[in-house]
């Protein structure tokens, strides 16, 4: 089983709707959790670290659940510019730092 | 401030040849990173360096080497190139070693003929 698993998509959705991407990680001493976002062919950029009591900024709401082990983001109002891959990110230590990313989910928003 | 700088851009390499990518950052960060990117796989470390005149490897460290040459500069180098080598290596560096704090480069394109 991979450390952390990401449907690759694509997901094609339509301008205005809401969309929801998981991430299952299998390690259950993982700390710390982020997402991720890469434009086609350019660098990954944080878009928001995600906390145990779920955070939200702006359109993006990003939740944990330590006992399924897996967490989501979910964009509201999808922007024709949301259109990238999404990273999900683990990062763990046990006597030195791991860091594990997904291989993303491709989100495709059409007008 | 350009942030995380990289070249090449991109490469072509022949089986056996070899390249130092170079990375540099202008932000005082004290820890660097070499990522290699795949279809269908995540980012994977290659090599980091906590600070400067330390190095140590990821999870992929065969077939490279790195230097920390000063704290702005990390390099990575290819001795002798193989075609599972073809990938898009990105360098990172970081304020405090952790993830929200890490910045990344534009990326190097590689192909090994």
């Amino acid at each position: 089983r991979k450390e952390v698993e990401q449907d690759p998509g694509p997901f094609n959705v339509p301008e205005g709707a809401t969309v929801a991407f998981n991430c299952t990680y299998s390690n259950s001493a993982s700390q710390s959790f982020f997402w991720y976002r890469q434009d086609c062919r350019k660098e990954p950029k944080l878009l928001m670290s995600v906390y145990s009591s779920g955070n939200e900024d702006g359109r993006f709401t990003a939740q944990l659940n330590r006992a399924s082990q897996y967490i989501s983001l979910l964009i509201r109002d999808s922007k024709l510019s949301d259109s990238a891959t999404y990273l999900c990110v683990v990062e763990s230590w046990g006597g030195y730092q791991k860091v594990t990313f997904g291989i993303g989910t491709k989100l495709q928003v059409i007008p | 401030n350009a942030g995380v700088t990289q070249t090449p851009k991109f490469q072509v390499l022949k089986t056996g040849q070899s390249m130092t990518l170079q990375c540099a950052q202008d932000m005082n960060h004290n820890s660097m990173y070499w990522y290699r990117q795949d279809p269908g796989m995540g980012l994977r470390l290659i090599y980091y360096s906590a600070s400067e005149g330390t190095t140590d490897k990821g999870e992929v460290p065969n077939g490279y080497n790195v230097s920390r040459l000063n704290k702005r500069e990390f390099s990575l180098r290819l001795e002798s190139a193989a075609p599972s080598q073809t990938s898009v290596y990105f360098c990172a560096s970081s304020e405090a070693g952790t993830v929200d704090t890490q910045y990344f480069g534009p990326g190097t394109r590689l192909t090994v003929l």
